[in-house]
């Protein structure tokens, strides 16, 4: 069974408007984190954000918000007023207390902005 | 120079060349990865160091070889490989290993390998 699934292969989004990107994991580790990535043409994975999984509060990190349902094992990623370089691939990620050491990814996003 | 450094960008050989693939990183961690993305698949790990010493090596091929000789450098080594092992490998290294936010991977750029 995947432990990140990403069912939206590509997303369109005018700029300045908000966009939401999914992802469902599945595990059954107590203790747990969720990391987004953005991966521009280039190829570099650039972090974006980061839930943990006792995390009271969604994190926020300037534009980028995660909204964490715990109970659905869900951690969905939005971005606020989007840019035009915000166009890149976008992976969900999970690590996992018992697999301390593995970084297990979704198979991305694809999300283009349009002017 | 900061971050995390891979050399080279791209590469291109032949099935029976020998290549090594490096990276280095500047930011003092402890853990670095080898990940594999080829495509229309999420990200493979392949190897991983911890201190220097591999943790982990997910059932990747022999034709496969990492190597680290200290927490700042890691290399990838390449011999007899097939078309199918193009893909863009990915370096990444981390303050330690565990869930917490503390341990976010930041990633080279890659080097987009293809074989001929």
């Amino acid at each position: 069974a995947q432990k990140i699934t990403q069912t939206q292969p590509g997303m369109f989004v005018q700029e300045k408007e908000a966009v939401t990107l999914d992802c469902t994991y599945d595990t059954s580790d107590p203790s747990y984190g969720l990391f987004w990535y953005k991966q521009p043409s280039s190829g570099e994975m650039i972090f974006l954000i980061y839930q943990g999984s006792y995390d009271q509060q969604n994190a926020t990190e300037g534009r980028y918000s995660l909204n964490f349902q715990k109970a659905r094992k869900s951690a969905n990623l939005v971005i606020s007023a989007s840019q035009l370089g915000d166009s890149a691939m976008y992976f969900c990620a999970m690590r996992e207390v018992s697999g301390y050491s593995t970084l297990t990814f979704g198979k991305g996003t694809m999300l283009l902005v349009s002017p | 120079e900061t971050g995390v450094t891979q050399t080279p960008r791209h590469l291109v050989m032949g099935m029976t060349n020998k290549k090594s693939l490096k990276c280095e990183q500047h930011l003092g961690h402890n853990a670095m990865y080898w990940y594999k993305q080829s495509a229309k698949k999420p990200l493979e790990l392949m190897f991983v160091y911890n201190f220097k010493e591999q943790t982990e090596n997910n059932s990747v091929p022999s034709r496969f070889s990492p190597e680290c000789p200290n927490s700042s450098h890691l290399f990838l080594h390449l011999h007899t490989l097939q078309p199918e092992d193009s893909a863009l490998y990915l370096c990444a290294s981390s303050q330690g290993q565990g869930s917490s936010g503390a341990n976010v991977l930041t990633f080279g750029a890659g080097s987009r390998l293809t074989v001929l």
